[in-house]
């Protein structure tokens, strides 16, 4: 039974370049979330997807992030340019709505982002 | 304006003594706790949650109390074991919905042989 997966699993890339970050969530949930964790700021919410629509995106740093859902299965995450103060390890969580009232998400294993 | 904060970034405890976290919060709203269990290069994992309608809820060695006059939780593992050694944080959500997990920064438990 996979569990969230999220590629790729480490990212060093140059400032300016463009950074693309994978998630495919369990199977049958219809919640999913972006989540990226630094030190000082812990794990901070993204962005969120409700049947692949985005519900909240209030914290999306600044327009040079986006997000997108095309299908049930899959989700991006793009940092474009991206700047030396976005390394952090970004998460990808998924929820069922038969789990909302609990909130318990599920967490995949983190991609970890170095710009230069 | 971090609304969960977890004061202590880490704690280093004996084996078979007991752990204690703390974690406090500011916005009353929030009416439902969880504390995530993290191992290096490792997703957060789900360890235990309450409800604001009660005080304690408990899951084998690990309890957690809720004092809501205070705006504070704290999780208990008791005996701690080598294998708890990780990073735990503390979230706090609303009740029925789906709406963003907000973390503290997260506590560093190391057990100590």
């Amino acid at each position: 039974d996979a569990g969230v997966i999220q590629s790729p699993r480490h990212e060093v890339t140059e400032m300016g370049q463009e950074v693309t970050l994978r998630c495919k969530p369990i199977s049958g949930h219809d919640y999913l979330f972006w989540y990226r964790q630094t030190m000082m700021r812990g794990l901070e919410l993204l962005i969120y997807f409700n049947n692949n629509v985005p519900i909240d995106d209030s914290g999306m740093p600044e327009d040079r992030f986006s997000a997108k859902m095309p299908n049930a299965s899959f989700s991006t995450l793009k940092i474009q340019p991206s700047e030396p103060r976005d390394s952090a390890v970004y998460f990808c969580a998924s929820l069922t709505s038969g789990e909302v009232l609990y909130n318990e998400q599920f967490f995949g294993p983190g991609t970890r982002l170095t710009v230069l | 304006d971090q609304q969960v904060k977890q004061n202590s970034p880490s704690l280093s405890v004996q084996e078979g003594r007991i752990s204690i976290l703390n974690c406090d919060y500011t916005n009353s709203m929030f009416d439902y706790f969880l504390w995530y269990k993290k191992y290096p290069a490792e997703g957060p994992t789900f360890l235990i949650s309450i409800s604001s309608i009660k005080d304690k809820n408990e899951d084998g060695r690990f309890t957690v109390f809720l004092n809501k006059s205070a705006k504070h939780l704290s999780l208990h593992i008791v005996p701690s074991q080598p294998g708890d050694s990780a990073v735990y944080f503390c979230a706090a959500s609303l009740t029925g919905t789906a709406s963003k997990l907000t973390f503290g920064t997260g506590t560093r438990l190391q057990v100590t042989l």
